[in-house]
């Protein structure tokens, strides 16, 4: 079965850094993209950012509202794809979603999400 | 751009509703769009890609498409259920990043 799985979410001080963990199982990691959502109290959807898989060249897309602030990385050792928050603001407090991307493109924003994790909520907060 | 969906729409069970989804400038058709659904309290779940296209698991009363004339896409639910209650959400991107609807909330009632 497959499953994304985030962690590392939890309260932290507007200034400061987190780190989410998006663990992969039931299914060959390394071989597809991986992508990061959030969704603020009672809002929408929004594209954190996503990492391509390595036969694309493990590049990174963000929104360019977050550009800067926040970095996507991989490990396929671990099966484990990672969001580097920096410099917090309390509007980043939301859940954020990591979600498998079967299909991305060489460049662009051009992304096909199917698996979606339960979900790890941020609060950014003195 | 934009997409533009409805804030809300209800219908009733067994009948069938479709949600528009509105690109404000570009041509609709240059840019796959998605469509995602989120019950209250979940995770959202993948409906539709590329236009049209189902994710394995997803039932048959959901299909999605685009309009050149009205340079939108839609989502129609036949055979409404009460778990059908739920946020519908469209997707789409251009060159400079991924852009969501704001979100349509369905009522079956």
């Amino acid at each position: 079965e497959v499953q994304v799985v985030e962690s590392g979410g939890g309260l932290v001080q507007p200034g400061r850094s987190l780190r989410l963990s998006c663990t992969g199982s039931g299914f060959t990691f390394g071989d597809y993209g991986m992508s990061w959502f959030r969704q603020a109290p009672g809002k929408g959807l929004e594209l954190v950012g996503f990492i391509r898989n390595t036969a694309y060249g493990g590049t990174t897309q963000y929104a360019a509202s977050l550009r800067g602030r926040f970095t996507i990385s991989r490990d396929d050792s671990k099966n484990i794809a990672y969001l580097q928050m920096s410099s917090l603001k309390t509007e980043d407090t939301a859940v954020y979603y990591c979600s498998r991307a079967p299909r991305v493109g060489f460049s662009g924003y051009y992304l096909i999400v199917d698996h979606w994790g339960q979900g790890a909520l941020v609060t950014v907060s003195s | 751009f934009m997409l533009t969906q409805p804030r809300s729409v209800s219908e009733s069970p067994g009948k069938t509703v479709t949600i528009s989804c509105t690109r404000s400038s570009g041509d609709i058709a240059t840019n796959y769009v998605q469509w995602f659904q989120q019950r209250p309290g979940s995770s959202p779940i993948t409906l539709i890609y590329e236009d049209d296209q189902k994710p394995s698991g997803v039932p048959d009363r959901f299909s999605g498409s685009i309009g050149s004339a009205s340079n939108s896409a839609s989502l129609t639910i036949s055979g409404l259920k009460t778990e059908d209650e739920a946020e519908y959400y469209c997707q789409s991107y251009d060159t400079n990043g991924v852009v969501f609807g704001g979100g349509t909330k369905l009522t079956v009632l």
